[in-house]
């Protein structure tokens, strides 16, 4: 089954500690995203990837960083400098940006708690 | 950050009447017009991209109309399920990159 996976899908981690989530995908899309949820807000983006060892600053990337070694995957790092990490998580997928009527493809998304 | 409003925030609807809901956008720089349905525990799907002033789509009991002109759009589900039950989100496309700005949502509770 082609499709988006993400782990873990609950992650804790104590407050200082960088963590990375996992994103991976099968569809062979070019394009990745990295969404952040907050309680009562849209999905804000965080970065995202239109190629292979590229990617561009979303909305609010200040105490994120992403590599994309692959094309199938997309991981996200929280660092210590983000002031406000607990949130939910989601990475999204589209076959390319330069086809930008395209849908996004998400994955079930991971909550982080930073305690 | 562009202002992508979704009213109502949630809305109960009894199993069989039909609803609408309203996704409001800037009305320049428009490429396209994203709905997708986001039921609980699972990932948001794609409903419709949209983009054409006037457009109008069709899935099932689910449609969705487009104005660009005045930066809206209306989702309508007609006899609704409680497999409707869900969030709805709109996005709106503003460049050719396929950066979305999400609206936060209009929550849709089916009751039988």
């Amino acid at each position: 089954d082609g499709g988006i996976t993400q782990s873990p899908k609950y992650l804790f981690r104590k407050e200082g500690q960088n963590v990375t989530l996992s994103c991976e995908q099968n569809l062979n899309h070019d394009a990745m995203y990295w969404y952040r949820q907050d309680p009562g807000q849209g999905l804000r983006l965080i970065y995202y990837s239109q190629i292979v060892n590229d990617f561009q600053k979303g909305d609010i990337a200040e105490g994120y960083s992403v590599s994309r070694e692959k094309k199938e995957s997309f991981p996200l790092t929280v660092t210590s400098a983000q002031k406000n990490p607990t949130a939910f998580y989601l990475c999204a997928s589209s076959p390319g940006t330069g086809w930008s009527y395209n849908e996004q493809f998400f994955g079930p998304g991971t909550r982080l708690t930073v305690l | 950050i562009l202002n992508v409003e979704q009213s109502p925030q949630s809305l109960h609807v009894q199993e069989g009447d039909s609803t609408n809901f309203t996704c409001s956008f800037p009305s320049s720089n428009f490429y396209a017009l994203h709905w997708y349905r986001w039921e609980t525990a699972k990932s948001p799907e794609a409903l419709f991209v949209m983009t054409l002033n006037g457009d109008e789509k069709k899935k099932g009991r689910i449609s969705a109309t487009l104005n660009t002109k005045e930066g809206y759009s209306y989702l309508y589900i007609k006899g609704s399920q409680p497999e409707d039950s869900a969030t709805y989100l709109c996005a709106f496309l503003s460049d050719s990159w396929g950066k979305l700005q999400f609206g936060a949502g209009t929550q849709v509770v089916v009751t039988p």
